[in-house]
């Protein structure tokens, strides 16, 4: 099973900063990898697919990149929505495995 | 709208049975893969199985095989999860989910989930 790790924890940042997560995973998933927001009581939304594809109706200040086994989801500009948990999902090989998670949080 | 529903979810007790049903409308359901993802609430997301099409390719998470069974109807557009013998690390919440497209197992559509819970 591929291994998927979020880093950081917890990142604080205040509005209107950049935030940047990275995702490693434990052996290479070339470029099958998502990203989701989940805020509380909410199910996840799709963000990011194929590392670095926006999914519909995602704002353009999120984006993705990497391959193998770095990625970023990286966004520009953060709005009071954006505070939430991020989850990175390789679907590559064996079972599907998702990342613990990144709580981005109001500095 | 597209959209998931899912049902079948409650309380049970250690070594019993639930079968969740999840209800697709809006798209194409009888050409989609569909998957089982599981939060226990406050944590992380867990993979538990998948179904093609056509019923006939199925995988398992390890912690599901030999327990759950997934299954669909397309003529009912539902697909299903039959698990048994639930052990108390089966709890939380199940969601029905759509993958983007074939060979893009990344999940545009969720259901709102439906809520296991196995305890005494």
């Amino acid at each position: 099973e591929i291994v998927m790790t979020q880093s950081p924890v917890t990142l604080s940042v205040s509005p209107g900063e950049r935030g940047t997560l990275s995702c490693r995973a434990s052996q290479s998933v070339y470029t099958n990898l998502a990203w989701y927001q989940q805020k509380p009581g909410q199910t996840p939304r799709l963000l990011i697919h194929s590392a670095s594809t926006r999914a519909t109706g995602v704002p353009a200040r999120f984006s993705g990149s990497g391959s193998g086994t770095e990625f970023m989801l990286t966004i520009s500009s953060l709005q009071s929505e954006d505070f939430a948990v991020y989850y990175c999902q390789q679907y590559n090989d064996g079972p599907i495995t998702f990342g613990q998670g990144t709580r981005l949080e109001i500095k | 709208e597209v959209q998931l529903v899912e049902s079948g979810g409650g309380l049970v007790q250690p070594g019993g049975s639930l079968k969740l049903s999840c209800e697709a409308s809006g798209f194409s359901f009888s050409t989609s893969w569909m998957h089982w993802v599981r939060q226990v609430p406050g944590k992380g997301l867990v993979w538990v199985s998948h179904i093609n099409s056509d019923g006939n390719t199925i995988r398992y998470a390890d912690s599901a095989k030999g327990r759950f069974t997934i299954s669909r109807d397309n003529a009912k557009n539902t697909l299903y999860l039959q698990m048994n013998s639930l052990r108390a690390d089966d709890t939380g919440v199940y969601y029905c989910a759509k993958p983007v497209g074939l060979g893009v197992a990344a999940f545009d559509i969720w259901g709102q989930g439906t809520p296991v819970t196995v305890s005494t």
